[in-house]
């Protein structure tokens, strides 16, 4: 079974762009996950999709949202770039029942704003 | 607010020796708790997965306690080998439920010859 793609992996951005960053999760699995990844930070969670509709978001600013389309495919998308969204964009997949279920990530979208 | 703590400092260990990282919590009551391994510039790998009515649990090498008394998680790797190096990160489930994890900052686990 193929696992996690996450599309550019590597990104370089001016401040003030937007990106859109893509994530294809396992075949079967309906939830989709995002996380920032930075040295001081940790991973912290940005938002979870699950057939097609946001069931859960993190503490971003508005403009970072995503969406999910019907083949479970993400897309995450950061408007108006600020230096400090730079960082390793992961995705990760699961089954996406409502118990807590093991996450299969991605190898992440590295994001580089000047 | 939630919290999760794991040692910060980086664990060195011989090879052979037994691995063991913590995982503290407060402001928690988590139906589950689950440990991931990251090695540099990639996604974090899925290890184990404990309930909060499993005491222990078991996989090769790999075991994880949980103590809902003292919020607290053990992660051993017994006969440890160089190539177990790498960031150990538990995750527990956030309010919420759904897929919502939170992190702690990981640990780094060294093993040398």
């Amino acid at each position: 079974k193929a696992g996690v793609t996450q599309t550019p992996r590597y990104l370089i951005k001016t401040r003030g762009q937007q990106v859109t960053l893509s994530c294809s999760p396992i075949s079967g699995h309906r939830s989709v996950s995002w996380y920032q990844q930075t040295p001081g930070q940790g991973l912290q969670f940005l938002f979870e999709y699950f057939s097609e509709t946001q069931r859960n978001k993190g503490n971003f600013p508005g403009r970072f949202s995503g969406r999910q389309f019907s083949n479970s495919r993400s897309e995450m998308n950061v408007s108006t770039l600020e230096l400090g969204d730079s960082a390793l964009y992961l995705c990760a997949s699961s089954f996406g029942g409502v118990q807590s279920y093991e996450q299969y990530f991605g190898p992440g979208t590295r994001l580089t704003v000047t | 607010s939630q919290k999760i703590e794991q040692n910060s400092e980086a664990l060195n260990i011989q090879e052979g020796k037994t691995a063991t990282l913590t995982c503290n919590y407060t402001n928690y009551s988590p139906a589950y708790l689950q440990w991931y391994r990251q090695d540099p510039g990639r996604g974090p790998v899925f290890l184990l997965l404990i309930r909060e009515n499993e005491k222990e649990k078991r996989k090769e090498r790999l075991k994880v306690t949980f103590d809902t008394t003292l919020k607290q998680s053990l992660f051993h790797i017994t006969a440890s080998q160089p190539a177990d190096s790498a960031t150990y990160l538990c995750a527990l489930e956030s309010t919420g439920g759904g897929n919502k994890l939170t992190f702690g900052t990981g640990t780094q686990l060294k093993v040398e010859l």
